[in-house]
């Protein structure tokens, strides 16, 4: 089976940057994901990782731990549109669904 | 990339009836799948759709309840059956890109 762990809410100072903390453990593992999810929206693609490291997209970076089964997303340059929920989600195979956490609310703040 | 459309985007129910939840999506995908989301609560997955054979169910979700068709590799359906309030939730088709997985706009069905 599948647990994802994550803060369930977080807030964070306009301009700040944030670290968003996922720890999983999966029997099996194909990639960490992480979703935006704004109010009433659907999820969106953010990152993916299947190695160890950083990914760095714009103001959103992405890291992944294999051995510790430990990923982050950082967000810079907060705006307040960057206040939503954020998931972390497992890859078991390729074609299988995602498995997510519970999500972390994030609240940016003037 | 792929798109999905979700029909209806939302709906208001009587208890003990049935809604069919529309999806479609833009290109020929292998994979679909039905998660259902309640407020303030991450995605649950409630079942894989197959093209041409049975839905497959997670744990706690059954074809009785939830009837999920597949006819082809752009197009599912989910029921939601004898509703209840408690199926009031929001109601996401997701499909599988190489690298990622795409999710409709939802549905969002409120019973009462």
């Amino acid at each position: 089976g599948q647990n994802i762990d994550q803060p369930t809410e977080m807030t964070a100072t306009e301009g700040a940057i944030v670290q968003i903390n996922c720890t999983y453990q999966t029997s099996g593992f194909n990639g960490l994901f992480w979703y935006q999810q704004h109010a009433g929206e659907a999820p969106t693609f953010l990152s993916y990782n299947v190695l160890d490291g950083l990914e760095e997209k714009g103001r959103f970076s992405s890291f992944l731990s294999r051995s510790k089964g430990y990923s982050y997303l950082l967000l810079k340059e907060l705006q307040m549109k960057d206040s939503a929920s954020y998931l972390c989600a497992g890859g078991v195979s390729g074609n299988t669904p995602l498995v997510f956490g519970k999500g972390t609310r994030l609240s940016v703040i003037a | 990339s792929a798109v999905i459309s979700q029909k209806p985007s939302r709906d208001i129910c009587q208890r003990g009836t049935s809604l069919t939840i529309q999806c479609q999506v833009d290109s020929q995908v292998t994979m679909m799948f039905w998660y259902r989301q309640q407020p303030g609560q991450s995605l649950t997955l409630i079942a894989t759709a197959n093209q041409g054979s049975e839905a497959t169910y997670e744990s706690g979700f059954v074809i009785d309840k939830f009837p999920i068709s597949r006819p082809n590799l752009t197009f599912s359906t989910l029921t939601v059956s004898n509703m209840s309030p408690e199926d009031s939730s929001i109601y996401l088709c997701s499909a599988l890109g190489r690298n990622e997985q795409f999710f409709g706009p939802g549905t969002r069905l409120t019973v009462l």
